[in-house]
Formats: C-alpha cells, structure tokens, sequence
C-alpha cells in the first residue's frame, strides 16, 4: 500500500509569507494528525482530524496556522504570515483508529528565513 | 506534558545492549514506539495498551509499567541498523506525546 505523502519536501520562504503544506493519509485511515518538530526538540503535536471534523487542535500555535481536511481525504496545513519560528519538520500521520500505530510521511522541512 | 526520556544519546559497537527509558507525569494510557533515521519519516515500532505488558519486535522488546508511569525500550545485540533516533509516544487520551528522543548511534 502507499503511504503517507507529504508535499512539498522542503519549502524556503521569507518572513511574511504564506505557505501551504499537503498531506495525503493512507487511503482509508479516518485519522490523521500534524505534527511539528523544531531541531534537538520533541515532536510536538499540533492537531487530529476524524474524517473532515478536526478532533483535538490544543497544539496548534497560534490563529496563523489554519488546517483543512476536505472530503476526509487529503490534508493542508496553511501558515499565514509565516514568523521565524515557524522553521522546523512539519510532520503528516494518519492511523486507523485511534488507538492504532501512527503512519508517517517523511515530513516538509520548512525554513522562514 | 511531553515524556521524558533518558538517555539522550547513546553510542555502542555492534553487538552491546542497551536500554532507552521513557517516563511520563501523567497516567499513560498507552505507549508508542518509534524509530527515525535522519531525513526519513518515524517508524512504528510497537505499541504497549496495558500495564506490565511486553512486546517484542526482533531483538528490540518493551515493556510499560503503568504504575510508575514508564517504559522501557530493550535493544539486545545492537546492530548497525539500529542507528537512528528513538522516540516514544505516551497517551493520557489516545494521541500520543512525543518526548525529544534518543539518539542511538551503532559501531561495527
């Protein structure tokens, strides 16, 4: 089966600008979760969708990040404007039920310079 | 609260054991494994539900004690794959939350 793919796979933009990350879950995993790892930090958690309906967004940082689910399908991650410390590994899992093992994708590096 | 995890790195020649601690201040519900190499995405492991209980994965085993709200990551025979990050993945509700993970570097 495919996995979870994450585009784009690095992303280099400037202060102030908008990016969009996309992530696609294993097909049929109604779960699927952003997470976010800064250098020599832990994988933070940032948000959980079920299907479309965003479960638990208690890790999101702030009101520019906004996360779409459409059709329970596919995911974006929009960060509007970006700040400097939104530089990291922003990570896409997806998981059958919520008690299964996470699958992730390989991640979107991501530098604000 | 993220877990904490001890030690923050290890280094060992082929063939030596060695032990990856994972403790948590809350009460665990459950506890994830995983494996990164550099550039890759994280790999599962294993997953531990129930206290006391123990799983294993080739020469790497677990176990989760709920009482003292921790886990352990046994690595018997190390071999150079198993060089890469560690991290675990503890559940008060059912999403996991990752410590800062354990860097284990394998020698021939």
């Amino acid at each position: 089966e495919a996995g979870v793919t994450q585009f784009p796979s690095h992303s280099v933009i400037e202060k102030g600008q908008t990016v969009t990350l996309r992530c696609d879950p294993i097909s049929g995993h109604d779960n699927l979760y952003w997470y976010r790892r800064v250098m020599g930090k832990e994988i933070k958690f940032l948000l959980h969708f079920v299907k479309e309906s965003k479960q638990d967004e208690s890790g999101m940082p702030n009101n520019r990040f906004l996360a779409e689910r459409t059709g329970g399908t596919y995911s974006t991650l929009k960060v509007q404007p970006a700040e400097l410390e939104d530089s990291g590994v922003y990570f896409c899992a997806s998981s059958l039920g919520v008690s299964s093992p996470l699958h992730f994708g390989n991640g979107t590096r991501l530098t604000v310079t | 609260q993220q877990p904490v995890q001890s030690p923050q790195a290890v280094i060992l020649r082929e063939g030596e054991d060695a032990v990856i601690n994972c403790s948590s201040s809350k009460a665990l519900y459950s506890v994830h494994w995983y494996r990164q190499k550099h550039g890759e995405a994280p790999v599962f492991l294993m997953i531990l539900l129930k206290g006391g209980e123990q799983k294993g994965h080739e020469k790497i085993s677990a176990s989760f004690n709920e009482k003292k709200q921790q886990s352990s990551l046994y690595l018997t025979a190390s071999q150079l794959s198993y060089s890469g990050t560690y991290f675990c993945g503890t559940g008060g509700s059912y999403i996991p939350t990752f410590g800062r993970g354990t860097s284990l570097i394998v020698h021939p």
